[in-house]
């Protein structure tokens, strides 16, 4: 089975500009959730849905960081304008009702 | 309210030797409480869990955890260690059930010596 999909996998970008993280989770999990590791804060979600709808957004940082997820197997995380502050490795993970999550290989992003 | 502290960021072990890692939890409620491993440029992967059910509790790769209600620890252990168990690892816990809101500890980086 593939696991959860996480593109790209490196981004490096100049602050101000947009970023735009993807996911593709597992098939069938119908949950999805959006973490932020540093090392200085660790691992922190920042936002969940659950069936395509946004359950918890209280992680979110700032009205800068948006995500979407139009569809049971898409998910977006936007940073616009983004800013060095907000380099670090951001992970997508998915579970099905019930079940541990899953976590994809990260994206780690370097804003210069 | 649910937290996790993990006492110790770094660990180092010779090859062969026990491996303990250390998790104390705080939960208001009955938790449900994780232990993930993540390797280099990977994402986190589930070793073992425990959902009030055994208290001693079996994973992957010869790991085990014990939990105990009244230290509220739940510590990593496995007997001898190997050159691949070099990895850090993340204690992680969530309440009342469910595998929704899980918070994680700051994570031991556990280093194997030859």
């Amino acid at each position: 089975d593939a696991g959860v999909i996480q593109s790209p996998r490196h981004e490096v970008t100049e602050m101000g500009q947009e970023v735009t993280l993807r996911c593709k989770p597992i098939s069938g999990h119908n949950s999805l959730f959006w973490y932020r590791q540093t090392m200085m804060r660790g691992l922190e979600l920042l936002i969940y849905f659950n069936n395509n709808v946004p359950i918890d957004d209280s992680g979110m940082p700032e009205d800068r960081f948006s995500a979407k997820m139009p569809n049971a197997s898409f998910s977006t995380l936007k940073i616009q304008p983004s800013e060095p502050r907000d380099s670090a490795v951001y992970f997508c993970a998915s579970n099905e009702q019930g079940q541990p999550q899953h976590f994809g290989d990260g994206t780690r992003l370097s804003i210069l | 309210a649910q937290s996790v502290t993990q006492l110790g960021s770094h660990v180092s072990v010779s090859e062969g030797a026990l491996v303990l890692l250390r998790c104390n939890y705080s939960s208001s409620v009955p938790p449900y409480l994780f232990w993930y491993v993540q390797y280099p440029n990977q994402g986190l992967q589930l070793l073992l869990k425990y959902t009030s059910a055994a208290t001693l509790v079996k994973g992957i790769n010869g790991f085990e955890a014990e939990f105990k209600k009244s230290e509220t620890s739940f510590h990593l252990t496995k007997p001898s260690a190997h050159m691949s168990d070099a990895a850090e690892y993340f204690c992680a816990v969530t309440s009342g059930g469910g595998y929704q809101k899980v918070t994680f500890g700051t994570g031991t980086k556990l280093q194997v010596i030859p």
